[in-house]
């Protein structure tokens, strides 16, 4: 199975810029990364995903390594509702992919 | 717009009852189909997943079933509840392989 390593937490202060980092020495040529959330008490948010380039939505930007090893999830303003576990994995391209969540990072933002 | 729906919200059953958990989507034709579990202060755990009608794949053999009766329904089953099978549970769809994962609001279940 297609494996993430991320930190287990980390903390930011409110507005500032934060960096959430992600590896995966075994992903596959055809493997996407995919990054979600979760608050106390709700089921997981997408917030973004990419396979070879750099990707930005409204929520964040996806800086993937040239050699797609590694990945960083960037939220460009923290705020205290960006405070959730942030979850890297990777979808393997199968007829049967499913996406296995690890324990991923709980980021912590302090006003 | 798609969505899904998942109920009930929350669920107290006592241990040895059957347990049916239903999960549906709307705006959407022949999605992928998953159940996820999440135990208190874990990560969340595969159950079972569905790419169509009447297939259904397991992850993790336990005490639980699921079937796809129609094409975005989703339905999680027991016999008999055990304690261990306390738990935040989750449906998500989403449209094919490497599309994003949709997650409805979850169900939390305590087994008594």
């Amino acid at each position: 199975d297609a494996k993430t390593t991320q930190p287990n937490s980390m903390e930011s202060n409110e507005e500032e810029p934060v960096h959430l980092p992600c590896n995966h020495s075994t992903i596959s040529g055809t493997d996407y990364i995919h990054w979600y959330r979760q608050l106390p008490s709700q089921g997981p948010e997408y917030v973004i995903h990419g396979l070879t380039s750099n990707v930005n939505n409204r929520m964040a930007s996806l800086a993937i390594a040239e050699d797609r090893k590694s990945s960083t999830l960037i939220l460009h303003r923290a705020t205290l509702r960006d405070a959730a576990v942030y979850y890297c994995i990777l979808d393997e391209d199968s007829g049967y992919s499913t996406l296995t969540f690890g324990k991923g990072t709980m980021l912590l933002v302090s006003p | 717009s798609q969505t899904i729906h998942q109920w009930p919200a929350t669920l107290v059953q006592p241990v040895g009852s059957p347990l049916s958990l239903e999960c549906t989507v709307e705006g959407t034709s022949n999605p992928n189909l998953y159940w996820y579990r999440q135990a208190a202060g874990r990560g969340l755990q595969l159950l079972f997943y569905s790419v169509g009608i009447g297939q259904i794949s397991s992850e993790v053999p336990q005490n639980l079933s699921a079937s796809r009766p129609q094409d975005r329904q989703f339905i999680l089953s027991s016999k008999k509840l055990l304690l261990s099978d306390s738990g935040f549970y989750l449906c998500a769809w989403r449209y094919r392989v490497n599309s994003p994962l949709h997650f409805g609001n979850g169900t939390r279940l305590t087994v008594t």
